[in-house]
């Protein structure tokens, strides 16, 4: 079955530090990855996708970067943080059939609180 | 596709009663259809999906509706429980790679 992870559960940075936040898929190949912030008591917003490595779509534009170093490895990024930047982050993925249309399922999020 | 919304719409609803939370959803030519279920602190869980061939499609205790017509989407939970005390969202595929999601709509169960 497949499993994903995201680490670390909670950060609590400074303004102006920088951010790593990493996102792993076990038990699928060439998925489809996903970044999502979610504001407190508001809905999902799409920041970066990727289908494949090294490939990467951003959304809007922002402080943050995405890369996908390995198929099954997503990291979100920033050189230097804003306290905009704090919410939870959630990473998902999606299987790729072709002439399907699939569901994505979702990590269990990162809480980022940026003082 | 962003989602946007200030405050969550919530529904209250009695436990042992049944819920329907509604969705609309913007685009005619979507072709898939997923509620989540998002408890605190966590990631959205998946429920159940429908595809636009079909009108009803029933899990536990779930039945989603889809309404072509009116652009209308809607999650039936049967015999509502504290455990289903969550934020539910519905989502439509927007292209090949993305989601749509619906602002949210907030279930409190009453014991």
């Amino acid at each position: 079955s497949q499993t994903i992870h995201q680490w670390p559960a909670t950060l609590v940075q400074p303004v102006g530090s920088p951010l790593s936040l990493e996102c792993t898929v076990e038990g699928t190949s060439n998925p489809n990855l996903y970044w999502y912030r979610q504001a407190a008591g508001r809905g999902l917003q799409l920041l970066f996708y990727s289908v494949g490595i090294g490939q990467i779509s951003s959304e809007v534009p922002q402080n943050l970067s995405a890369s996908r170093p390995q198929d099954r490895q997503f990291i979100l990024s920033s050189k230097k943080l804003l306290l905009s930047d704090s919410g939870f982050y959630l990473c998902a993925w999606r299987p790729v059939r072709i002439g399907s249309v699939d569901t994505q399922y979702f990590g269990p999020g990162t809480r980022l609180t940026v003082l | 596709g962003e989602s946007v919304g200030l405050h969550l719409p919530t529904l209250s609803v009695q436990e042992g009663d049944n819920s329907i939370i509604n969705c609309a959803y913007s685009n005619s030519a979507s072709d898939y259809f997923i509620w989540y279920k998002q408890e605190s602190g966590k990631g959205p869980q998946f429920i159940i999906d429908i595809r636009s061939n079909m009108d009803k499609r029933q899990g536990q205790r779930v039945t989603v509706l889809l309404n072509k017509t009116v652009k209308h989407l809607s999650l039936q939970i049967a015999a509502t429980q504290p455990g289903d005390s969550a934020v539910y969202f519905c989502a439509e595929n927007g292209s090949s790679y993305k989601l749509i999601f619906g602002s949210g709509t907030r279930l409190l169960v009453r014991p």
